[in-house]
């Protein structure tokens, strides 16, 4: 159990839909990151906050959103879903100090637009 | 274009085999760490190596960072079914820039 806890496990939808993913960090973790994952792109990073704060943007949609609330909580926005957008999303937080870098994960939202 | 090129994609091999993984570019990374991935899990993180040339082994794991910090492979000796996976390495261009990662292997140790 990597202390990271992704809600929902699965979500399934049709297009045009808007859809809340939930991520809740390791106890003391001040990063949260995203990345979508699917078979032919592997795992690409959508969008980085610390603590509260937006500090990098990656390969997202203008139809995703995120944000870091001040429990550290995250959640990922995704709107006007396509077909394209099914794929698995993961969560990680990254601790400060002597395990900064270290990057643990979610299990993981599958979401399939239909 | 992937910034991380990983090989082979896909490896099935019996138990007690060896073999070895690559993940390699043509950027030059900070640090460069591998995950392995279990269907309906996330990735959980393996090894972080930072200098160039530095060897690193976890069990029958062997890891190794390039001297010019722009490749890495793994090694494992003597292959378990427990070993299956998909393994993934990531990398940072400089500290504190996202992780990038490659595409992975996935590997399948037959009994």
């Amino acid at each position: 159990d990597s202390g990271v806890t992704q809600t929902p496990k699965h979500l399934i939808t049709a297009t045009g839909q808007r859809v809340t993913l939930r991520c809740s960090p390791r106890s003391g973790d001040l990063s949260v990151y995203w990345y979508q994952q699917s078979l032919d792109q592997g795992l690409q990073f959508l969008i980085h906050y610390y603590n509260g704060e937006e500090r990098a943007k990656g390969n997202i949609l203008e139809r995703f959103s995120a944000q870091q609330f001040p429990d550290l909580h995250s959640e990922l926005n995704l709107s006007s879903l396509e077909l394209g957008d099914s794929a698995l999303y993961f969560c990680a937080s990254s601790p400060t100090g002597t395990e900064f870098g270290k990057l643990f994960f979610g299990s993981g939202t599958q979401l399939s637009v239909l | 274009t992937q910034l991380l090129e990983q090989s082979p994609q896909f490896l099935s091999i019996q138990e007690g085999e060896n073999l070895t993984v690559y993940c390699n570019s043509s950027s030059v990374f900070s640090s460069l760490q591998w995950y392995r991935q279990e269907p309906g899990e996330g990735p959980v993180l393996l090894v972080t190596v930072v200098t160039g040339g530095e060897v690193k082994k976890l069990k029958r794991l062997t890891f190794q960072f390039g001297d010019a910090r722009k490749d890495s492979s793994l090694h494992i000796t003597a292959a378990q079914p427990g070993d299956t996976g998909l393994y993934l390495c990531a990398g940072r261009l400089s500290g504190n820039t996202p992780l990038v990662f490659g595409k992975g292997t996935r590997l399948s140790v037959i009994a």
